[in-house]
């Protein structure tokens, strides 16, 4: 059974750093993408990168890059966001997922983690 | 401002039909498959359609996705109390090199 777990909440102050996880299981992590999306509070889902753990190959929304760091350790299965200085502005509940990529103009995000609440507050 | 473009609220009673949808562009909707996510209040997305009109394992058949050029349509039939949540259209853009979502939206059972 494919399983993505992600990290507990996290509060956190303007400033700080904070790296979230993603524990996968249940399938061959190397093989497919791994995603993150942000919600914040009330609002749409944003999609904010992505890697493939076979080669560590990573894209970033424009929205996004230079903010986060979107990384994975095979040897655990598990992917991580990370931020070097947090802003109020990211808190937000932000999920993983796994993508599927079935051909050049088809993919889509097939398993969700429960998502990790991080609240940045003064 | 989202890339795909859905309506911020649909609504219908129960047994009705309801159609929810997405405007994109050529460089999203037009080049790429779509796909449909369905969020339960307080839950995590769930995948509902794939690849415009296909669906997982475990969906049931009174949902369907379809896609004409630049736009598609999400289409729940006999519409259940239990299908109250918001749903996102998604595509990759190949301008922005990137996944888009629509703003979501939001469908009330009455």
């Amino acid at each position: 059974e494919v399983q993505l777990v992600q990290s507990g909440a996290e509060v956190k102050k303007p400033g700080e750093s904070l790296k979230i996880s993603c524990k996968t299981s249940g399938y061959n992590f190397a093989t497919y993408w791994v995603g993150w999306v942000r919600q914040m509070p009330g609002k749409g889902l944003e999609w904010v990168g992505i890697i493939y753990p076979g080669d560590s190959d990573t894209r970033y929304s424009p929205s996004f890059r230079g903010q986060v760091t979107i990384s994975a350790d095979n040897s655990i299965s598990t992917a991580y966001l990370q931020w070097s200085s947090l802003k109020a502005s990211d808190t937000a509940i932000y999920y993983c997922a796994r993508r599927v990529v079935l051909a050049r103009t088809a993919y889509f995000f097939d398993f969700w983690g429960q998502g990790t609440l991080v609240t940045v507050s003064s | 401002q989202s890339v795909l473009t859905q309506s911020p609220s649909a609504s219908g009673t129960p047994g009705q039909r309801v159609t929810i949808s997405c405007s994109g562009g050529r460089s999203n909707i037009g080049s790429h498959t779509v796909n449909w996510y369905q969020q339960l209040p307080g839950t995590a997305p769930k995948l509902l359609i794939y690849s415009d009109n296909q669906r997982p394992s475990g969906v049931p058949d009174r949902f369907s996705g379809s896609k004409s050029g630049t736009s598609a349509s999400l289409a729940i039939s006999g519409l259940q109390s239990e299908d109250e949540a918001d749903y996102y259209c998604a595509a990759w853009d190949d301008s922005l090199n990137g996944l888009v979502f629509g703003g979501g939206t939001k469908l009330a059972v009455l």
